[in-house]
């Protein structure tokens, strides 16, 4: 089982620069989100989708958009990507039943901004 | 809105010592808790979690948390520390009514010393 996907596993940017982080999941999960994690911040939402063709904003929000694009797949894009988007990001999906329930992560996207 | 604070941003043990991570969470409606652990260069995994039920929840790798409501803690233990749990631990909180995402704590690394 692939579980959930992210690709790139590492990207370096200049600023101003745009990308898409690309997250699929093959569980059937209704629910998928978008975490950051800063040292000392620990895993702060961006943005999360609670079924296909929905998205909500979550905590830290600001430089981003998403796309669900279907029931697998989550997008994330920096328009024009900044040093303090420096960090590393992590897709989830979760099991059915609503926004609570146990998280199923990827394995990161490390991504540098200069 | 919820919330959850996790005392200590480091924690070191002796192998063999009791291992205990604390975690205290607000909530203004019955609350589903969780603990992932993050192994170095990985996504996080399900350690354990309180959904309703017994109070002492049993996870992976003899850890174990107890939800103590009238202290809003759930704190997570394991009686003997061994090398290979050395990793970073965040506790996450969520409403059971399913309509919110999880919230993380800021995390609590853990080191175990031979």
């Amino acid at each position: 089982n692939a579980g959930v996907t992210q690709t790139p596993k590492f990207q370096v940017l200049k600023t101003g620069q745009s990308m898409t982080l690309q997250c699929a999941q093959d569980m059937n999960h209704n629910s998928m989100y978008w975490y950051r994690q800063d040292p000392g911040m620990g895993l702060r939402l961006i943005y999360y989708s609670a079924s296909e063709g929905t998205t909500d904003k979550g905590e830290v929000p600001n430089g981003y958009n998403v796309s669900r694009l279907n029931k697998r797949e989550f997008s994330l894009r920096l328009e024009s990507a900044a040093p303090s988007q420096t960090s590393v990001y992590f897709c989830a999906s979760s099991e059915a039943g609503g926004l609570g329930g146990k998280l199923f992560f990827g394995s990161g996207t490390q991504l540098s901004v200069l | 809105a919820q919330s959850v604070t996790q005392l200590g941003s480091h924690v070191s043990v002796s192998e063999g010592a009791l291992v205990l991570l604390r975690c205290n969470y607000s909530s203004s409606v019955p609350p589903y808790l969780f603990w992932y652990v993050q192994y170095p260069n990985q996504g996080l995994q399900l350690l354990l979690k309180y959904t309703t039920g017994a109070t002492l929840v049993k996870g992976i790798n003899g850890f174990e948390a107890e939800f103590k409501k009238s202290e809003t803690s759930f704190h997570l233990t394991k009686p003997s520390a061994h090398m290979s749990d050395a990793a970073e631990y965040f506790c996450a909180v969520s409403e059971s009514s399913g309509n919110t995402p999880l919230v993380f704590g800021k995390g609590t690394r853990l080191s175990v010393i031979a």
